[in-house]
């Protein structure tokens, strides 16, 4: 069985400063991982993902992703906050491809100003 | 432009009612959709998986006669929420698998309440 762990409900970064969701996976067998934004009301939108090869996934919108397997960890950043990068954040894994994806609980972006 | 369509948007209906929920795939056919649920402020549970001309597949906990899926063409499913009452108010989303590029597509869900 697949799962994903995200630390943190609820991160505050101010504007221009680094933002860092973490996810920590469990998959029995190579997993793909994703990274999801939602905005209010909204359906999601993939950020990034991982599947195979690179273990430095790049994204839209200046987020990056790091595969560790060691780890067991896919941590999304972005170097510099947005306050248009206020959104719930969700980690997702499948397994081997498999189209049924197990999401992480979560986590809210609040940008300060 | 958006991949996945959902109709309607929001919808609020009397407890008791039965209200259909529409997934369009635009631009590809789709042999496998999929219908989440999420409840306010948490995250996307699977309920089930829709295949094309086949019975839907539900998840452990997930009432198959309360939530109707038909997936009767490759590019809509349908899941309806039969005798809804206010506990089955919540966002239902529903996405499209594409394989060739292993990634699901994401409809924009569509509000529920029920009264």
């Amino acid at each position: 069985a697949q799962s994903v762990t995200q630390l943190g409900s609820h991160v505050s970064v101010s504007e221009g400063a680094l933002v860092l969701l973490r996810c920590n996976y469990s998959s029995s067998v190579p997993p793909y991982l994703f990274w999801y934004v939602q905005y209010p009301n909204q359906g999601l939108q993939l950020l990034l993902k991982y599947t195979t090869g690179a273990t430095l996934v790049k994204g839209i919108n200046g987020f990056e992703a790091e595969f560790k397997k060691s780890e067991t960890s896919f941590h999304l950043t972005k170097p510099s906050a947005h306050m248009s990068d206020a959104a719930e954040y969700f980690c997702a894994v499948s397994e081997n491809g498999n189209e049924k994806l197990t999401f992480g609980t979560g986590t809210r972006l609040t940008i300060i100003p | 432009g958006a991949v996945v369509s959902q109709h309607p948007s929001r919808v609020i209906c009397k407890s008791g009612t039965s209200v259909k929920i529409e997934c369009r795939s635009l631009d590809f056919q789709a042999t496998t959709m999929f219908w989440y649920r999420q409840f306010p402020k948490q995250s996307l549970m699977l309920m089930a998986t829709s295949n094309e001309g086949s019975k839907a597949t539900y998840e452990q906990g997930v009432e198959k006669d309360k939530f109707l899926i038909n997936h009767a063409s490759l590019t809509l499913s349908t899941l309806t929420v039969t005798s809804a009452h206010p506990e089955d108010s919540s966002f239902y989303i529903c996405s499209v698998w594409f394989s060739i590029v292993n990634e699901q597509f994401f409809g924009p869900g569509t509000r529920l309440t029920v009264l």
